[in-house]
């Protein structure tokens, strides 16, 4: 069945450790996103891609980094410069890059600094 | 800035009909999703408006008003399975989502 996979789906992490979250998706979709969702607010964009070896940086990029290097996967890592990296962290995809697409949503990485 | 606010909490009782709302204050608009999340699980798409009025999808409804900045999600006969959080988004000018940070709705038998 097409999809959209994360993993691992819990992450514990020690401080000053960089962590990295993996996505991929069977989806044939062009548009991939890293949201980080924190309770009460709502989803913020972490980086985006459109297309392979292609990415933009979103609302809240600092402390992260991304890779694009094939259409079917686009890892976050968490690094250790960002200075509060406990959060839910959901990938997304979509189908028209930029455009009115359905997003489509993994089950989630909640990463926890110990 | 852009904004969306929508209510943090609602209660309603199972079997009956609620309403969230959702308004939106963005540069631009490109269209509006509603999107259900269970606790701890990814959200769910649930409906997209475009053009204002009302798009009825069996239980749930979404409505927009576009000139008010206004949509509400219509949830009917409801069912202990609906309690989750309900996402407003909405795509601004440049194709981008802007996120409400979502109403939990809790139902009681």
């Amino acid at each position: 069945d097409g999809g959209i996979t994360q993993s691992p789906k819990y992450l514990f992490r020690k401080e000053g450790q960089n962590v990295t979250l993996s996505c991929e998706q069977n989806l044939n979709h062009d548009a991939m996103y890293w949201y980080r969702q924190d309770p009460g607010q709502g989803l913020r964009l972490i980086y985006y891609s459109q297309i392979v070896n292609d990415f933009q940086k979103g609302d809240i990029a600092e402390g992260y980094s991304v890779s694009r290097e094939k259409k079917e996967s686009f890892p976050l890592t968490v690094t250790s410069a960002q200075k509060n990296p406990t959060a839910f962290y959901l990938c997304a995809s979509s189908s028209l890059a930029g455009e009115t697409g359905e997003l489509f949503f993994g089950e989630g990485s909640r990463l926890t600094v110990l | 800035g852009q904004n969306i606010d929508q209510p943090t909490e609602m209660t309603a009782t199972e079997g009956a009909i609620v309403q969230i709302n959702c308004t939106y204050q963005t540069s631009g608009f490109n269209g509006l999703f509603w999107y259900q999340q269970h606790a701890g699980e990814a959200p769910t798409f649930l409906s997209y408006n475009v053009l204002d009025g009302l798009e009825e999808k069996g239980r749930f409804s979404s409505f927009l008003s576009r000139s008010k900045g206004y949509s509400y999600l219509l949830l009917k006969e409801l069912q202990m399975k609906d309690s989750a959080s309900y996402l407003c988004a909405v795509l601004d000018s440049n194709y981008q989502l802007i996120w409400g940070a979502g109403t939990k709705l809790i139902i009681k038998p």
